[in-house]
This record gives structure tokens, C-alpha cells and sequence, in this order.
């Protein structure tokens, strides 16, 4: 049973571009939620989905992020114009109900780097 | 605003030296205590769920135990092999499904 898969795990993007950042959850979870961790930050909240619904969205910033997680397919992340600000890792959590009844399973991560 | 800090920020333990990592909490009300562990270039790996005061979970040389202001992370006779960063989250309540982190303990054993 593969474990949360994200994809890729490191991406390099200048100024002004986009970035993508795929999470594939578990088999059977239909809960995902994104996290953002800043060098020397903990883990913060982004983003709480559910298939093709957005449940939470308050730790997102209001410009340039969005995320989806659509019936098929795998949950995406996507930051437009991107600045050196964004620069971190994203990691991606599923479960197969809420956080609150289930532990995170988490996946390793996409280390985003924007030069 | 709920608030997670976690000390302290790095431990150095000789293999064998029991220690205690400590979680100290803010939040209007407590659904659930959450205890991770993260190693380098990995995301964090599930080890405790602690929902009420005086409660205790135990796993191999890890204990976490609960009050109502902290918790802490027992480590008894550690191994190199327990070296990672721990990492403490609370679910808040207020309906929201969203855990609030703290910065973490990064913890080395050396044999």
C-alpha cells in the first residue's frame, strides 16, 4: 500500500513563473491538506480539501495560491508569479477522514526554491 | 490565537541518557495533542495522539504524557538510531480541521 506520493520532490522555478506541486493520497483517503514549512519554521496549515471540494482554506495566502483536488487525479497546488518569499517545503497530508479522528499520513515533501 | 512552543530547540544525548522534550501549549480548547516525528528530507511520520489530561502513550523507548498547559516526550535509553527532529501539534477547537505545529526539538543521540 504506497504510502502519500508528492511530486517532485524538488523544483526550481525563478521569479515571475509558475509552480505546480502534485500530491497523490492514499488508497481509500479522501481527505488532503497542504502544509507549508519556512527554514526554521514549524509546519503551517494552508489548505483542507476533500474531492473536488475546498473545506479550509484560511492558511493560504489570498493571491497567487490555489489548490484542487479534482474526482480523478491527484491534488494540486499552484503558486502563480512566484517570489523568493515562497521558497520552502510543501508537504502534502491525506487521511481517510478528519484530522481530528485519524492521524496525518504526510509525504516527503516537494522542496520548492525559486531563484 | 493558538500557540505551540517546544523546548528545547536542540538536545544532544549520549546513547543511553534518558531525557524529556517538552510541549507547552495555548489554545481556547484542546481536541487532540499530536506528536510527529521528521527526519532529513522527509515529511513528518505519526507517533502519539494524547486527548485529555493524565493521559499516556507509549512506544519502544518513547512516552508522551499530557497535562493541561503541556506535554511531554519521555525518552528512555535512546539509541542513535531515535535521532531526529520531534515535532509537537495541537487540533484546536473551533471547528476547523486544520493542526497548529510548533518549531520542533531536534534531537541527537550519539553512541
Amino acid at each position: 500500500n504506497a504510502g502519500v506520493m508528492q511530486n517532485p520532490r524538488h523544483l526550481v522555478r525563478r521569479r515571475g513563473q509558475e509552480a505546480r506541486l502534485r500530491c497523490s493520497p492514499m488508497k481509500g483517503h479522501s481527505h488532503v491538506y497542504w502544509y507549508r514549512q519556512l527554514p526554521e519554521e514549524g509546519l503551517k496549515f494552508m489548505v483542507y480539501l476533500q474531492k473536488e471540494n475546498i473545506i479550509d482554506e484560511s492558511g493560504m495566502p489570498k493571491e497567487r495560491f490555489s489548490a484542487e483536488f479534482p474526482k480523478e487525479g491527484p491534488s494540486i497546488l499552484r503558486i502563480q508569479q512566484v517570489v523568493r518569499g515562497d521558497s520552502a517545503a510543501y508537504f502534502c497530508a491525506s487521511s481517510p477522514t478528519t484530522a481530528y479522528n485519524e492521524k496525518l499520513f504526510f509525504g516527503s515533501g516537494t522542496q520548492l526554491s525559486v531563484l | 490565537e493558538d500557540q505551540v512552543t517546544q523546548s528545547p530547540e536542540a538536545l544532544r544525548l549520549q546513547e543511553g541518557e534518558s531525557s524529556s522534550l517538552n510541549c507547552s501549549y495555548t489554545v481556547s480548547g484542546l481536541r487532540g495533542l499530536f506528536w510527529y516525528r521528521q527526519d532529513p528530507g522527509k515529511g513528518p511520520e505519526f507517533l502519539f495522539t494524547l486527548y485529555s489530561a493524565g493521559e499516556e502513550k507509549e512506544k519502544e523507548r518513547l512516552k508522551a504524557t499530557l497535562t493541561k498547559k503541556e506535554s511531554f516526550l519521555h525518552i528512555t535509553a535512546p539509541k542513535p538510531e531515535d535521532s531526529a527532529t520531534y515535532l509537537c501539534a495541537v487540533h484546536p477547537q473551533g471547528g476547523s480541521e486544520k493542526l497548529v505545529f510548533g518549531k520542533g526539538t531536534k534531537l541527537t543521540v550519539n553512541p
